[in-house]
């Protein structure tokens, strides 16, 4: 299965400890991009690279969040000093940039963080 | 601000009928729009997609409506299947915005009764 892979798939910790996710997203795919999922909402966009360059950021990424894509393969999403307000479903999804038009994203499965 | 909104958080459907699932946008500079189907535990995966040239699309037993007039999507599932109890999300996105930022609806939650 050559999906879009993340790791881990649950993290629980404790309030004001640091947190890195993984993606490893569609291995064709230049497009990568970090969404949050909470109860009850969809998913929220957070932030965008377009191969290693990170293009957009939405406001809801504070300046704990960081993400990076090194090389333009796989990512990472670090959360520093977390907070009770971060638990979420942090997801990831990759597509391929097509001139002229839009494409789908296609997700994976997920990391679950919980702060307690 | 919720630019894409599917006001119906549930929907219960008999085995073999047709499900509606409705969802409403309100940025005009929509032109490309997706359904995805989410299990517990998993990301959502994506099902069908439309764009603003077309009203219709159709997959199997998925068929996405666009009425880009009343800024109104749905999508059809027809005959039900108790496998497709899942939450359904629509997103909206548009080539103007220079990459595919979507933005997704609350769900609806589908429960396809044996």
């Amino acid at each position: 299965d050559t999906g879009v892979s993340q790791d881990p798939r649950h993290k629980i910790t404790k309030r004001g400890q640091n947190v890195t996710f993984r993606c490893d997203p569609i291995s064709e795919h230049n497009r990568l991009y970090w969404y949050r999922q909470t109860l009850g909402q969809g998913p929220e966009f957070l932030t965008y690279f377009q191969n290693e360059a990170q293009l957009e950021k939405s406001r809801l990424l504070s300046d704990r969040f960081s993400a990076e894509r090194p090389k333009g393969s796989f990512s990472t999403l670090e959360i520093q000093r977390t907070e009770q307000g971060d638990s979420a479903m942090y997801l990831c999804a990759s597509s391929l940039a097509e001139s002229g038009r839009n494409t789908p994203l296609h997700f994976g499965n997920g990391t679950r963080l919980t702060v307690t | 601000d919720q630019q894409v909104k599917q006001n119906s958080p549930s929907l219960s459907v008999q085995e073999g009928r047709i499900s509606i699932l409705n969802c409403d946008y309100t940025n005009s500079m929509f032109d490309y729009f997706l359904w995805y189907k989410k299990y517990p535990a998993e990301g959502p995966t994506f099902l069908i997609s439309i764009s603003s040239i077309k009203d219709k699309n159709e997959d199997g037993r998925f068929t996405v409506f666009l009425n880009k007039s009343a800024k109104h999507l749905s999508l059809h599932i027809v005959p039900s299947q108790p496998g497709d109890s899942a939450v359904y999300f629509c997103a909206a996105s548009a080539i103007g915005f220079g990459f595919n930022k979507f933005y997704f609806g609350s769900g609806t939650k589908l429960n396809v009764k044996p």
